[in-house]
């Protein structure tokens, strides 16, 4: 089973902040990888799919990027909405797996 | 629009059994995967395991398989999840959603359903 570890497990940004959220995986998932949302009592959302494409209607202000093992999401300028949870997804392999999470907390 | 709308709150003893459901509506159910994510209350997301509702092909984590059975009806756009036998360990959101495309990156998703498992 593929083990994704994402860091920081807590990122403190204010508004209008670039954030930068790391995921690793223990071994290659090319690019076959995702980036979720979750806001507390929501659903996650998808925003990213297979590593750098943004899903339909995300804010150009999120960007993935990487490959086989290491993959960044950056979001640009930190809007209040954007604070969050954010995990990382990988479907290289079954079965699929989730990260632990990211919480994008106000500072 | 697409739509996933899941089966309501659970409160089970310990050993019953448990059959929750998602429905589909505004797609084509058939040529997409379901999946099945557990969160339990303040823990992160667990993929659990999907089903082609076109062929019946499941899938599953090895941390649930035979725990758990998922499966769909293709003829009512719905689909399962099933416990036989609960535990308290089952107690936790579940959460279904749709694979994107002809992929399982999971693009749309149901409102979640809070199976509670005490004694």
């Amino acid at each position: 089973e593929i083990v994704l570890t994402q860091f920081p497990a807590t990122l403190s940004l204010s508004p209008g902040e670039r954030a930068t959220l790391s995921c690793r995986a223990t071994q290659s998932v090319r690019t076959s990888f995702a980036w979720y949302q979750q806001k507390p009592g929501q659903a996650p959302r998808l925003l990213i799919y297979d590593a750098s494409n943004r899903a339909t209607g995300i804010p150009a202000r999120f960007s993935g990027s990487g490959s086989g093992t290491d993959f960044t999401l950056t979001i640009s300028s930190l809007e209040p909405e954007d604070f969050a949870v954010y995990y990382c997804q990988q479907r290289s392999n079954w079965p699929r797996t989730f990260g632990q999470g990211t919480k994008v907390e106000i500072k | 629009e697409v739509q996933l709308v899941q089966s309501g709150a659970e409160v089970k003893k310990p050993g019953e059994s448990l059959k929750i459901s998602c429905k589909g509506s505004g797609y084509n159910f058939a040529n997409s995967w379901i999946g099945w994510v557990r969160q339990v209350p303040g823990k992160g997301l667990e993929w659990m395991g999907l089903v082609y509702p076109g062929d019946s092909d499941t899938r599953y984590s090895p941390s649930f398989q035979g725990q758990v059975t998922i499966s769909a009806d293709k003829s009512i756009n719905t689909a399962y999840l099933y416990w036989s036998s609960l535990k308290a360990s089952d107690t936790a959101m579940y959460y279904c959603a749709r694979g994107m495309g002809l992929f399982d990156y999971f693009d749309y998703w149901g409102q979640g359903a809070l199976v509670t498992v005490s004694s």
